[in-house]
């Protein structure tokens, strides 16, 4: 069973304008949720985390909401560029360990 | 510095052969991960390793096997190939909690026909 979910495999994004990924969870046991951003041939690149006591945590143009009670994650970046085109993963943090579950991923285009 | 270091990039087996793949982690890290990405599938986690103990492990069966040296390198192994093992397989480390993301190298592309 995938515990964590990204239902839109795809996202089209007009340059300038907000571009919001999302992720469900079904697992409480998790501490820590992280984002991802994949180029072809290279490794995933770390973005930026929030712990599960926070519902907000913003780094420049990036900023995650969690909303525990919904069990869902969103990542928003303000404002979109053609260099964000790339995939876009969420990933889970296990409970007091290192091991993350990763979604399936979302593939964002910025488009001019 | 340089980044996390996996060999080979490409490699084509043949099913019931067996590989080992290797990682170079960032200098001075000693968490060392493993997983497996396959179109569909995502990333999936094969296991972790800490000053050469694995710590822990993820749902394969143990045709997968993994080891960390003195050094922090690490290798993976997988035994009797088969067709479904085809995928890019990502070592990831790091030297503080996960929170703060692993780094990721760009990945060695299984191709088993």
């Amino acid at each position: 069973d995938q515990q964590v979910k990204q239902n839109s495999p795809s996202l089209s994004v007009q340059e300038g304008r907000i571009s919001i990924l999302n992720c469900d969870y079904t697992n409480s046991m998790f501490d820590y949720f992280l984002w991802y951003k994949k180029y072809p041939a290279e490794g995933p690149t770390f973005l930026i985390s929030i712990s599960s006591i926070k519902d907000k945590n913003e780094d420049g143009r990036f900023t995650v909401f969690l909303n525990k009670s919904a069990k869902h994650l969103s990542l928003h970046i303000v404002p979109s560029q053609p260099g964000d085109s790339a995939v876009y993963f969420c990933a889970a943090a296990v409970y007091n360990t290192d091991k993350l579950i990763f979604g399936t991923g979302t593939r964002l285009q910025v488009f001019p | 510095k340089a980044g996390v270091t996996q060999t080979p990039r490409y490699l084509i087996k043949t099913r019931g052969q067996q590989v080992t793949l290797s990682c170079s982690p960032i200098s001075g890290h000693r968490s060392v991960s493993w997983y497996q990405q396959t179109p569909g599938q995502g990333l999936q986690f094969l296991f972790e390793y800490f000053s050469e103990t694995q710590r822990n492990k993820g749902n394969f069966p143990g045709r997968f096997s993994g080891r960390q040296f003195s050094n922090s390198r690490s290798e993976m192994n997988v035994s009797t190939l088969e067709l479904g093992d085809s995928a890019l397989y990502l070592c990831a480390s790091s030297s503080q909690t996960v929170n703060y993301g692993y780094t990721f190298g760009s990945g060695t592309r299984l191709t088993v026909v």
